[in-house]
């Protein structure tokens, strides 16, 4: 899997609870991105990085932030966990901002 | 909105057929577009690439056709095999002034019965 490792693979939590999930790759690329999946929607950017303390927010941003203080460690904060954030999150990599982008195996969040 | 999507959410074929999967693109802009498979329980898996500067890229058993005029991506798989059923998502590139940001439209699941 290209060097990328989520964790957790799986948590379940309570509504108003803090979440992160942590994204850790060995590849030493420049460019990572966090990603929810979920039925009908396929997978939508959530915010990406584009270098150490570089992110930028993407298409479902709202109610999540992100930080990157090393280039083999992104981090996905939920601040108060909802149940519309529950999800399957992918984290994915790449060198460059126009070549393709290797996936991690997920991360399922259940916020009840 | 601006968005990348794919025009039908289920395809149906036999094995042995050749499958087509259609993806429109409304951004313009854009200019390195790719296709992944992910199949039950994975993480999507690189298939194949192609930059705006082509309008064709050939790999193993896949092609990918660009046409730039109607903004439309497909993906061709030869001789469709059951482990070719899996959700297929086509992903453009999108630049800004902080970066470039990988966007995927909603995926197509391809079905290969025997």
């Amino acid at each position: 899997d290209a060097g990328i490792t989520q964790s957790p693979r799986h948590k379940v939590t309570e509504t108003g609870t803090p979440v992160t999930l942590r994204c850790h790759q060995t590849e030493n690329h420049r460019y990572m991105y966090w990603y929810r999946q979920d039925p009908g929607h396929g997978l939508r950017l959530i915010h990406y990085s584009y270098g150490v303390k570089d992110t930028d927010k993407g298409e479902v941003s709202d109610g999540y932030s992100v930080s990157r203080s090393k280039t083999e460690d992104f981090l996905l904060t939920l601040e108060s966990a909802t149940s519309s954030q529950t999800s399957v999150y992918f984290c994915a990599i790449s060198p460059g901002g126009n070549t393709e982008a290797f996936f991690g195996q997920g991360t399922r969040l259940t916020v009840v | 909105g601006e968005s990348v999507g794919l025009h039908l959410p289920t395809l149906s074929v036999q094995e042995g057929d050749n499958s087509i999967i259609n993806c429109a693109y409304s951004n313009s802009a854009s200019d390195y577009f790719i296709w992944y498979k992910q199949e039950s329980g994975k993480g999507p898996q690189f298939i194949i690439d192609i930059r705006s500067n082509m309008d064709k890229r050939q790999g193993q058993r896949v092609t990918v056709l660009l046409n730039k005029t109607v903004k439309h991506l497909s993906l061709q798989i030869a001789a469709t095999q059951p482990g070719d059923s899996a959700v297929y998502f086509c992903a453009e590139n999108r630049a800004n002034q902080a970066g470039t940001a990988l966007i995927f439209g909603k995926g197509t699941t391809l079905s290969v019965s025997s």
